[in-house]
This record gives structure tokens, C-alpha cells and sequence, in this order.
């Protein structure tokens, strides 16, 4: 089967570094994306990698290692406003734009 | 920017009715997708379309049905409505058939079935 575990909460502290790991078990590879969903709102595209290593875009960067089928978001510099659920998913045909999603972290950011 | 506009943000409805849900992108974009979104369970796949008329189930398909008769817009259907279709139901859709194309989501409809 296909699955994607990510921790269900984390709780860090305003200005501080966070990471949010995600493993997965899937039929095939094609990327691993990471979305941003604010209480209420849609789900935001963040980051993509595709490739193993680090992609920095600003205070967010992501990682993966596809022989470890392991990434993670690093959220820098934390601010009141990351408080939202993050979601990592994998796309796993190439045939198409279908991702499996994780089932979200909810990330709780202490003053 | 990418726009996708669903066309109740709520919506209340009775067991057995039939019911549409609306979605509309305006950046032509090939795909698009309806998902539901549970506590706890993340979002999970109903159905796909990668083209107009053309349509495939996703992880959840079972009591719904889609429609895309044109390129920018997307109808799910609930053929008759259960309780335990009561959800968040979310549109995206994204530029063509390429793994690292984003994803641009509606603001969601939250159906309620009574």
C-alpha cells in the first residue's frame, strides 16, 4: 500500500527552528511536496524536491532522501503566523498529477 | 494568480438528496481534483480529471461521481447523500501532467448532511 507518516503535532517556540519530518512507503516516486493550511483556509504549495539534498526558499527549507524515502521541513525564525497544519505529500505516477497526502501536522507556536 | 473558486464556502443538505458541488479555475490549467478532508485523516483523493470529459477515480470514489463537460470546471456530484458524507470538501487543479506542478486549492465547501 501507499502511506505517509508525519507527526500528528508539534509545539516550538516564536523565533525558534522547527522540524517537520515526513516517511514514505509508496509504489513509485515523482516528488515530494510540502503545503501550508491555515485554520479556515486552502492548502498553499510551499516547496518541491524531487532531487536528494536541500531546497531554501526564504525562512522555509526542504529536504529529501529518496534512498532513506525521508524528508522534512525546517521552518526558521519562527513567527505567530506559521501556526498552520503542514502537509508532505508524494506524487507517485507519472503518468499524472495525482499526490498522496499525509495526514498533516499541526504546528503550535509558543510566544 | 491561479484563482479556484467553489461555489458555497457552506452548504446543508437532507439524506438521499442529490448534490452538486462547483468548482472553476481560471488559469487553464489540464488537471483537477476533489478531495475530502476529515480530522485526522488528511486529504484523501475522490476523483481526478486530466482532461475535459475525462475523469478517474481516486482512493474514495464510492457514492460520488464527477462532470467536467468544460476546461475549467469541475462537478462533483453526490449521488444520493449519506451522514457519512458530511465533510470539507476541497477542489485544486494544477497545469499539466508533471510531478513537480503545484497544486492551487479552492477555499473548500463545507457540506453538513442532516
Amino acid at each position: 500500500g501507499q502511506s505517509l507518516e508525519q507527526p500528528s503535532e508539534v509545539t516550538a517556540v516564536e523565533g525558534a527552528i522547527v522540524q517537520i519530518n515526513c516517511t514514505y512507503q509508496t509504489s513509485g516516486f515523482y516528488g515530494l511536496s510540502w503545503y501550508q493550511q491555515h485554520d479556515g483556509g486552502a492548502p498553499t504549495f510551499l516547496s518541491y524536491n524531487a532531487l536528494d539534498g536541500l531546497e531554501e526558499t526564504g525562512r522555509f527549507s526542504s529536504f529529501l532522501s529518496r534512498s532513506d524515502s525521508y524528508g522534512y521541513l525546517l521552518l526558521q525564525e519562527l513567527q505567530m503566523k506559521d501556526s498552520a497544519s503542514y502537509f508532505c505529500a508524494v506524487g507517485h505516477d507519472n503518468r499524472d498529477d495525482k499526490i498522496i497526502f499525509g495526514k498533516g501536522t499541526r504546528l503550535h507556536i509558543l510566544p | 494568480d491561479v484563482k479556484v473558486t467553489q461555489s458555497s464556502r457552506y452548504l446543508v443538505k437532507r439524506t438521499g438528496e442529490k448534490v452538486f458541488l462547483e468548482c472553476v479555475q481560471d488559469m487553464d490549467h489540464e488537471n483537477m481534483f476533489w478531495y475530502r478532508q476529515d480530522p485526522g485523516l488528511g486529504l484523501r483523493l475522490i476523483y481526478f480529471s486530466y482532461d475535459v470529459k475525462m475523469k478517474e477515480k481516486g482512493d474514495i470514489p464510492e457514492g460520488y461521481s464527477v462532470s467536467r463537460e468544460k476546461k475549467e470546471r469541475f462537478s462533483l456530484i453526490l449521488e444520493s447523500a449519506s451522514t457519512n458524507q458530511t465533510s470539507m470538501y476541497l477542489c485544486a487543479s494544477s497545469l499539466s501532467t508533471d510531478s513537480n506542478q503545484p497544486q492551487h486549492f479552492g477555499d473548500g465547501t463545507r457540506l453538513s448532511i442532516l
